[in-house]
């Protein structure tokens, strides 16, 4: 059975650049969240989607927003980047929207800005 | 509040020794305490987890213990073994009705000495 699939696996901004990251869940999982993780550090959440809704929201700037699509896929978008926002990008699925349920990471999209 | 502190930073151990991660939090509403294990180049995966109303959990070679009133969880792998090397993160999310917000820690870099 196929994982959670991201694209691109790589990407490289300039500053002031804008940026879509892509997300596809794992089949019959309903929630997604996102996640960036700086190198050296623990993830850190961004954003739940379940069923095309926003759940929650973490610390982040307006300059970050998302969507889930009717096939649950979903993209982050981040607008006016800056040199700090490169990191890893992680999505994580699970069937519904309880943090009890197991959230099931891909292999993330590594950000570059420069 | 929300944080979670994790130590050590870095952990090498023996081949067949008992590898220790240590947590702690402040946020009392936090009832959730997942252990992650992630390998270069790969997402998070879940280990194993934990609620509040255990003080102990066990899954082959690896236990969660979770002491309540010190407020601090930790992670005990067993027989370590080299395919363990890989850094470990602990999280923790406050209940059923909010987001599926997990909190991480700083990351462990563990390595098994063959």
């Amino acid at each position: 059975d196929a994982g959670v699939t991201q694209s691109p696996t790589h990407l490289i901004k300039t500053r002031g650049q804008q940026v879509t990251l892509r997300c596809s869940p794992i089949s019959g999982h309903k929630s997604v969240s996102w996640y960036q993780q700086v190198l050296g550090q623990g993830p850190q959440f961004i954003f739940q989607y379940y069923e095309k809704e926003e759940r929650g929201r973490g610390n982040f700037p307006d300059r970050f927003s998302a969507r889930q699509f009717p096939n649950y896929s979903s993209e982050l978008n981040v607008n006016a980047l800056l040199l700090g926002d490169s990191a890893l990008y992680l999505c994580a699925s699970s069937l519904y929207w309880s943090s009890y349920n197991e959230q099931f990471f891909g292999p993330g999209t590594r950000l570059t800005v420069l | 509040q929300q944080q979670v502190k994790q130590s050590p930073q870095s952990l090498i151990v023996q081949k067949g020794g008992i590898s220790i991660i240590n947590c702690a939090y402040e946020n009392t509403a936090f009832d959730y305490f997942p252990w992650y294990q992630q390998f270069p180049g790969k997402g998070p995966a879940l280990l194993i987890a934990i609620r509040p109303d255990v003080s102990e959990k066990k899954e082959g070679r690896f236990t969660i213990s979770f002491n309540k009133s010190a407020k601090q969880f930790s992670l005990h792998i067993m027989d370590s073994q080299p395919g363990d090397s890989a850094t470990y993160f602990c999280a923790a999310s406050a209940g059923p009705q909010g987001a599926q917000k997990l909190v991480f820690g700083q990351g462990t870099r563990l390595t098994i000495n063959p």
